[in-house]
């Protein structure tokens, strides 16, 4: 079964950085983009950042760009997504997904992290 | 702006067939299929839908296609586990971002 664990989440004052972190199980990792979605607090879902098999290509939210960096570790089936300069409106449960017939849209959904910025 | 709009809210009574819309504002998705992600109480999501394939071990009520513009999920029979927030999402290679639609809470009476 694919499984996708997140950890990293917490609170962290505005200015801040956090490096969150995805575990991956169960489906071939090196083949895969993989993504992170977040959702804040009553809103819906966005897209935050994906990056390729290769860990060469990768994509980001206008938002976040020159601010977080998605990562990946091949070796040991891990994505990260390092934040820095975070904001308030950054506040939100982080999702780590992957693919699943179409590598740019989500097959599977790790539960989330939460983030909080505030001081 | 989404790039991607659906309703706000859709509701039926359990066994009806209703059917959720994301329209894209733009053409820039091209033929990249769109997923259709389930959400109960802000959980983690479910795919639903993946252009007009349902992952392993979604029910056969769920139905997906796309025309033009619109992509539809369609529930034929209605159950009272299907009440959840659903959203849609595809690429945009214009953008080179994946867009998500604001979301439809699908209740069910």
């Amino acid at each position: 079964d694919v499984q996708l664990v997140e950890s990293g989440g917490g609170l962290v004052q505005p200015g801040g950085s956090l490096r969150l972190s995805c575990e991956a199980s169960g489906f071939t990792f090196g083949n895969s983009w993989m993504s992170w979605v977040r959702q804040a607090p009553g809103k819906g879902l966005e897209w935050v950042a994906n990056i390729r098999h290769d860990g060469i290509e990768k994509h980001y939210l206008e938002s976040v760009k020159g601010r977080f960096t998605i990562s990946r570790d091949a070796a040991k089936n891990l994505v990260f997504l390092q934040m820095s300069g975070l904001r308030a409106d950054d506040t939100a449960v982080y999702f780590c997904a992957s693919p699943l017939n179409y590598q740019l849209q989500f097959g599977f959904w790790g539960t989330g992290t939460l983030v909080t910025v505030s001081s | 702006q989404s790039a991607l709009t659906q309703e706000a809210s859709v509701s039926g009574t359990v066994g009806q067939k209703v059917t959720l819309s994301c329209t894209r504002s733009n053409n820039n998705m091209g033929n990249y299929a769109v997923g259709w992600y389930q959400q109960i109480s802000h959980g983690a999501p479910r795919t639903v839908m993946l252009g007009n394939s349902p992952p392993s071990g979604i029910p056969d009520r769920f139905s997906g296609s796309q025309s033009g513009t619109t992509a539809s999920l369609t529930i034929s029979g209605l159950q009272p586990e299907d009440e959840a927030d659903y959203y849609c999402s595809t690429w945009d290679y214009s953008l080179n971002a994946v867009v998500f639609g604001g979301g439809t809470k699908l209740t069910v009476l």
